[in-house]
C-alpha cells in the first residue's frame, strides 16, 4: 500500500463545477504539499501545509493531522485548471518528499 | 532569478550509452534532488544533496550517479542507459533539509529520456 494515497484518479468537471481532490496518507509528516502538474510538464507548488486550512484564490487546501488526511478544493473551476494535482508528504526527518500518483482534472467549458 | 533550470528538454539515447542530466539552480538553495516520474507511479526519489560534497540515495538510485561540486549545480549521470531508465526526470530544489522544518520545493521544467 502506499503512503500517499489520492482520489479520485480522474476527475472530469464542468466549468463553475466545485472540485474536492482527496490525500490520505499512513506516515507521520511534518508539512503536506499540493502540487500542480500542467500538461506541458512543469511542476509548481500550491500549497504547503502542516495544520488548519490555507486559501489562495480559487483553491482551498485542508489537512486533518489527527485523521492523517487532506482535501484540495476549487471553487468555480475553469477549463485552465486542467491539470494533474499532486499530493506529497515531508516526513519529520527533513525536505524528502513522499508523492501520490496524482489525480488528472478536466475541467470543460 | 532563473530558478531550477534543466537541460536537455529531450534526449534520445540507445542502450549502453551514457549522458549526463544538468541541473542548476540560482536561490543558494542548500537541498536539491533528482526526482523520475512514470506513468501510474508517483514522483520517485533517485538521489539528493544536501549541500555542496554531500549526497546521498533515494528511493531508485541504481544506474545513476551524482555529484554536488557546488552549491548551483547538480548533474545527474546515466552510466549506461537502459530501456527501464525510460521516464521523465525532475531536479528540485529547497532553501533546506534541517530536521523537522519543512520548505517550498522547486522544481526545473523536467526533461524526457527516451532509451532505446
Amino acid at each position: 500500500k502506499n503512503e500517499v494515497e489520492q482520489s479520485p484518479q480522474n476527475l472530469t468537471a464542468q466549468e463553475g463545477e466545485f472540485i474536492t481532490i482527496n490525500c490520505s496518507y499512513s506516515v507521520g509528516i511534518s508539512a503536506l504539499h499540493w502540487l500542480q502538474q500542467h500538461p506541458g510538464g512543469g511542476i509548481v507548488s500550491l500549497f504547503m501545509l502542516s495544520s488548519g486550512k490555507k486559501k489562495h484564490g480559487r483553491l482551498i487546501a485542508t489537512i486533518n493531522i489527527q485523521e492523517k488526511h487532506s482535501s484540495l478544493h476549487i471553487t468555480a473551476s475553469h477549463p485552465r485548471d486542467s491539470a494533474v494535482y499532486i499530493c506529497a508528504v515531508s516526513r519529520p526527518s527533513g525536505s524528502r518528499l513522499t508523492f501520490g500518483e496524482g489525480t488528472q482534472l478536466t475541467v470543460n467549458p | 532569478n532563473a530558478g531550477v533550470t534543466q537541460t536537455p528538454k529531450f534526449q534520445v539515447l540507445k542502450t549502453g550509452q551514457s549522458m549526463t542530466l544538468q541541473c542548476a539552480q540560482d536561490m543558494n538553495h542548500e537541498y536539491m534532488s533528482w526526482y523520475r516520474q512514470d506513468p501510474g507511479m508517483g514522483l520517485r526519489l533517485i538521489h539528493y544533496s544536501v549541500g555542496a560534497g554531500i549526497t546521498d540515495q533515494g528511493e531508485v538510485p541504481n544506474g545513476y550517479n551524482v555529484s554536488r561540486s557546488t552549491t548551483e549545480d547538480f548533474p545527474l549521470r546515466l552510466l549506461s542507459a537502459a530501456p527501464s531508465q525510460t521516464s521523465v526526470y525532475f531536479c528540485a530544489s529547497s532553501y533546506s533539509i534541517g530536521l523537522g522544518t519543512y520548505n517550498e520545493q522547486f522544481f526545473g521544467p523536467g526533461t524526457r529520456l527516451t532509451v532505446l
